[in-house]
């Protein structure tokens, strides 16, 4: 089935950095969702856009719908240990109501 | 009140074994999925369902069916198990399947077929 091509797989870095990760397709996307998964839980929906060129926040986590429909951005900024996790994207095509998830981006916070 | 809840959290079982994992949601969502994630944290739907429509992806085997007594209840059963089996399931709701609804996850059953 189609993915999504989520990148990095991994990040390292330290505590108050920002983070920045990414989803493409070569397919035209009218939903992209971000979800936040912790260890021994199931994905929690961290921010949902709905049209080109949105732009929205929650906290310290901020997200973009890319205006190709394309593509979709996470950053969080300034971050701390409580961040660490995989973070999903998943799209939806105009085609296809059914959610095409991403490989998700794995985030380790160093000490 | 746990919004998606499943059971049981772990299961460890035989090869051959048939076997079942329970969902409720308390959320009064119409669509319930059963999604598999593998070792590599790959999310993969298996079922999406609502009260008009099974939506089956066509590479599960038709040892995994779902049953649902009720809107608020989706069960995966398993037959026959089989070592590639062993995954993390998670079971999930939203309101809508056809428009733009936002999933809510249970907290997933870990199976591992020995």
């Amino acid at each position: 089935g189609q993915q999504l091509n989520q990148s990095p797989q991994s990040m390292f870095i330290q505590e108050g950095e920002d983070v920045s990760m990414n989803c493409t397709s070569s397919s035209i996307f009218n939903t992209w969702l971000w979800y936040k998964q912790e260890p021994g839980e199931g994905p929690v929906l961290l921010i949902a856009l709905y049209k080109a060129g949105e732009l929205t926040s929650n906290g310290r986590l901020t997200a973009q719908f890319g205006i190709t429909r394309k593509d979709s951005f996470l950053n969080i900024s300034a971050s701390i240990p409580s961040d660490v996790g995989i973070y999903f994207c998943a799209g939806r095509m105009d085609s296809n109501y059914q959610l095409i998830w991403g490989a998700g981006t794995k985030l380790i916070i160093k000490p | 009140d746990t919004a998606v809840s499943q059971t049981p959290k772990y299961l460890v079982t035989q090869m051959g074994n048939d076997k079942s994992i329970k969902c409720e949601q308390n959320l009064g969502h119409d669509t319930m999925y059963w999604y598999k994630q593998d070792s590599k944290k790959f999310l993969k739907i298996m079922f999406s369902y609502n009260n008009k429509e099974l939506i089956i992806n066509e590479t599960v085997p038709n040892r995994f069916s779902p049953k649902s007594p009720d809107k608020a209840h989706l069960n995966l059963h398993i037959n026959s198990l089989e070592l590639g089996d062993s995954a993390v399931y998670f079971c999930a709701s939203s309101q809508d399947g056809t428009g733009d609804e936002k999933l809510f996850f249970g907290s997933g059953t870990q199976l591992s077929v020995l």
